[in-house]
């Protein structure tokens, strides 16, 4: 089983302050995702990546699959970014011989006016 | 397009009975799924599909049943619901693309509490 870990678990900022979400995992994986769910709301996903680097707006997640890390980074924050960003790898299960997709718990942003 | 529609939002049970919570995607995605999220945990898969007529256990399955008789619609049912069950229930569903790595849809949730 693919052991997923976030870190931190929740995480204060002053609006503008640079964010970062870190992501282990202890298989090699296909592909990881990072979700952001608002509270009460539904989940939605940011990026989908399996190597390097990838950008979108202020948000921007990097991998490297030597190191078995993801890290999602938002710039300049904004109080509108406030939710919990969950990371997720696929990978495939030997002993079960098909791909799964592991959950960590999520990191639950509060970004400040 | 409406994505991934999940009904209903909310509703309360009390032990011993049944329901089915319906989930709708109009993106004729191939793969469909049923995840429950409890407080402190990750996200758990509970049945799966991979297309019509077919249906596969996930990693909590006991207490669940699910048909998907339509490729549009995936639908969990609980026969005699119990208190553990309480939970926020997520369907999502993907594209067959991407060589296995397409992205997944998430509808809004259903909130679930049985007394």
């Amino acid at each position: 089983k693919n052991e997923v870990e976030q870190s931190p678990q929740n995480l204060t900022a002053q609006e503008g302050e640079f964010i970062t979400i870190n992501c282990s995992y202890s298989v090699g994986i296909s592909a990881l995702h990072w979700l952001q769910q608002h509270p009460g709301g539904g989940i939605v996903s940011l990026f989908m990546l399996s190597s390097g680097k990838k950008k979108h707006g202020r948000l921007i997640a990097t991998i490297n699959i030597q190191e078995k890390h993801s890290s999602l980074h938002i710039t300049a924050s904004h109080p509108r970014d406030s939710a919990v960003y969950i990371c997720a790898v696929r990978y495939w299960d030997s002993g079960g011989s098909n791909y799964k997709l592991t959950f960590g718990k999520g990191t639950l942003l509060t970004v400040n006016p | 397009n409406a994505g991934v529609t999940q009904t209903p939002k909310f509703r309360v049970l009390k032990t011993g009975q049944s329901m089915t919570l319906l989930c709708a995607q109009d993106m004729n995605h191939e793969y469909m799924y049923w995840y429950r999220q409890d407080p402190g945990m990750g996200l758990r898969l509970i049945h799966y599909s991979v297309g019509e007529g077919t249906t596969a256990k996930g990693e909590v399955p006991d207490g669940y049943n699910v048909s998907r008789l339509k490729k549009q619609n995936f639908l969990l049912g609980l026969e005699s619901a119990a208190p553990s069950q309480t939970s926020v229930y997520f369907c999502a569903s993907r594209s067959t693309g991407g060589g296995g790595n397409s992205p997944l849809h998430f509808g809004n949730g259903t909130r679930l509490t049985v007394t």
